[in-house]
């Protein structure tokens, strides 16, 4: 079956670090590669996606490149704010809505 | 244009009662998702319905719980004598159309049971 692996958390940074979240899947066929990230309180969000094989996703500063070579799709971003603070999911989906995540990372950005 | 409405935010309920646990779709959406979080968790998918119509629910426990999606109304998560291991996150999602290209997610409802 399907499966995500995520990197362990929570992370913590201070404001303008760099930013890796590993994500892992195991997967039969093509599947559509996702990161949705949840604010305190709030549901989730889509932050990127990637439909295929070396897709880079992107979005507020945020990127991802689906490898399907290693079948990874880090996360990675630059420059991280206090406003990053938030729980990221690595997701994948073979069809229609039907995601499956990975556990969560917790990500916490000082000042 | 409101977003994923799910109520309540929070249900307490006793082992043995019954939870009930309502999604309201984007407006223009028949597609509703249910995920379920259990504590140090990620969402485990459960049940995919269209209005009126359970499209895929191998997620579902195959007992005590059940969905569904009325002509008219929420999408209503059932259920039936609830026990403690089924505390946890339930989220619901919504989509346009049968696709994967973006779900659009409630706040969730957090269901404890005593």
């Amino acid at each position: 079956g399907n499966s995500v692996t995520q990197m362990e958390g929570p992370v913590t940074l201070s404001e303008e670090a760099f930013l890796t979240i590993n994500c892992t899947y195991t997967a039969t066929g093509y599947p559509s590669l996702f990161w949705y990230v949840q604010y305190p309180g709030e549901g989730l969000q889509l932050l990127l996606k990637a439909t295929k094989a070396d897709d880079k996703g992107s979005n507020k500063g945020f990127e991802a490149t689906y490898r399907k070579e290693t079948t990874s799709f880090h996360l990675e971003k630059g420059s991280v704010q206090v406003s990053d603070s938030a729980v990221y999911f690595c997701a994948l989906s073979a069809s229609y809505g039907k995601l499956t995540f990975g556990q969560g990372t917790i990500l916490t950005v000082h000042p | 244009n409101a977003g994923v409405m799910q109520n309540p935010r929070h249900l307490v309920r006793r082992r043995g009662q019954e939870a009930r646990l309502r999604c309201s779709p984007m407006k223009g959406h028949s597609h509703v998702y249910w995920y379920r979080q259990l504590p140090e968790e990620g969402l485990k998918f459960m049940v995919y319905l269209q209005k009126e119509n359970i499209i895929d629910e191998s997620g579902m426990p195959k007992e005590r719980f059940s969905a569904e999606f009325p002509k008219e109304g929420p999408s209503i998560l059932r259920i039936q004598q609830v026990v403690r291991g089924d505390s946890a996150a339930y989220f619901c999602a919504s989509s346009p159309r049968d696709t994967n290209e973006k779900l659009f997610f409630g706040s969730g409802t957090q269901l404890s049971v005593l």
